[in-house]
């Protein structure tokens, strides 16, 4: 079946640093991917996605490529900020109907000033 | 424009005893998907509602059950209740199961269960 592996947290980073979480999938076909973020308190909210191969998804500085060769989904930030810590989840979906999200297991990120 | 709802927001109950929680979709969806968010992990498909029917299942057991109404809202039941079901329970709603384009889903601020 499908699966997602992604790095372990947490990760704490200052201000303004470079921000890389690696996340690899294991699914038959042409998944979706994506990345979710869980701030604090809230449900998950869709930050980025990319639907075939070579599509890069951006969102708030925030950047991934679907890279199918390695078969991986690398969420970036050129200069994290304290209001991005938070829980990153990354998932896909298979394709055909009947859509469900399998997630990775999370990364936290916590930014310090 | 309301986003996905989810009552309650919280709940305490005793092992044995039975929960029904509840879930409306964000205007215009028809798709209803629960999942579970145990802590520190990623949430866990249960299964999905479309026209009213369970459309796919995850690997969770009978106790969990579902129901999906004509106006799109759901309901998410467990019997039995097992301390490890006390968990975050996530609900998402999209817009049709249109073949094999994917319909964004959107998620729920969840029900938090506690088990005791």
């Amino acid at each position: 079946g499908n699966s997602v592996t992604q790095m372990e947290g947490p990760v704490t980073l200052s201000e303004e640093a470079f921000l890389t979480i690696n996340c690899t999938y294991t699914a038959t076909g042409y998944p979706s991917l994506f990345w979710y973020v869980q701030y604090p308190g809230e449900g998950l909210q869709l930050l980025l996605k990319a639907t075939k191969a070579d599509d890069k998804g951006s969102n708030k500085g925030f950047e991934a490529t679907y890279r199918k060769e390695t078969t991986s989904f690398h969420l970036e930030k050129g200069s994290v900020q304290v209001s991005d810590s938070a829980v990153y989840f990354c998932a896909l979906t298979g394709s055909g109907g009947y859509q469900k999200v399998t997630f990775g297991t999370g990364t936290k990120l916590q930014v310090i000033p | 424009d309301a986003g996905v709802t989810q009552s309650p927001t919280h709940l305490i109950k005793t092992r044995g005893q039975q929960v029904t929680l509840r879930c409306s979709p964000k205007s215009g969806h028809d798709t209803v998907s629960w999942y579970q968010q145990a802590l520190g992990q990623g949430p866990q498909f249960i299964f999905q509602y479309y026209e009213e029917e369970e459309r796919q299942r995850g690997n969770f057991p009978d106790r969990f059950s579902g129901h999906q109404f004509p106006n799109y809202s759901s309901e998410l039941n467990v019997n039995a209740l097992l301390l490890g079901d006390s968990a975050l329970y996530l609900c998402a709603s999209s817009l049709g199961l249109a073949g094999s384009s994917y319909n964004e889903q959107f998620f729920g601020p969840g029900t938090r269960l506690t088990v005791l």
